[in-house]
């Protein structure tokens, strides 16, 4: 079975531009989470998608948001860029998002606000 | 205010040894407890979990290791290679209402494992 795919893998913009990320499930999964990695604070969780359905939410600002098609593919968006929004950003994907199911990871996205 | 950059602990260790990396969990409502790894340029990739009714689990040449009491996890490693450097961070995910965590994992900080020649 193919991993979680994310695209782009490295992104520049500069500040007050917008970005979408895309992120592909692995297949038969339809929780997708997105997760923010930066060195200052580590992995936090942003948010998660169940049948293109907002689940739970941390404790971003509302610019960052996202949302699941009906492939389960989903896509997150930041607008209004910050420099503190340069970080590693990273999918993954689960078949019903239950405690006790495990989260497979992508690769994650790299960008950088300039 | 200003934030700080994390500062993680290392662990270093020869090849051919046994290194075990500790984590401290805060969430004692916590039901499923997962380790990943990571590797330079990668995602996290999942080595082992275990749930809260165990207390201990093995894998291939891993092992997981739960108190609940003192809210403490371990990972063992057997045997470390020098493929097995990489940062290895513990998860926990929460036992919510109907057993759905709702995706959510709450990461610790991390540990830099350097496994030498």
């Amino acid at each position: 079975k193919a991993g979680v795919t994310q695209t782009p893998r490295y992104l520049i913009k500069t500040r007050g531009q917008q970005v979408t990320l895309s992120c592909s499930p692995i297949s038969g999964h339809r929780s997708v989470s997105w997760y923010q990695q930066t060195p200052g604070q580590g992995l936090q969780f942003l948010f998660e998608y169940f049948s293109e359905t907002q689940r739970n939410k941390g404790n971003f600002p509302g610019r960052f948001s996202g949302r699941q098609f009906s492939n389960s593919r989903s896509e997150m968006n930041v607008s209004t860029l910050e420099l503190g929004d340069s970080a590693l950003y990273l999918c993954a994907s689960m078949t019903r998002g239950r405690t006790r199911d495990t989260q497979y990871f992508g690769p994650g996205t790299r960008l950088t606000v300039l | 205010g200003e934030s700080v950059g994390l500062h993680l602990p290392t662990l270093s260790v020869q090849e051919g040894d046994n290194s075990i990396i500790n984590c401290a969990y805060s969430n004692s409502a916590s039901d499923y407890f997962i380790w990943y790894k990571q590797e330079s340029g990668k995602g996290p990739q999942f080595i082992i979990d275990i749930r809260s009714n165990m207390d201990k689990r093995q894998g291939q040449r891993v092992t997981v290791l739960l108190n609940k009491t003192v809210k403490h996890l371990s990972l063992q490693i057997a045997a470390t290679q020098p493929g097995d450097s990489a940062v290895y961070f513990c998860a926990e995910s929460p036992d919510n209402a109907g057993g759905t965590s709702y995706g959510k994992l709450t990461f610790g900080q991390g540990t830099i494992l350097t496994v030498h020649p």
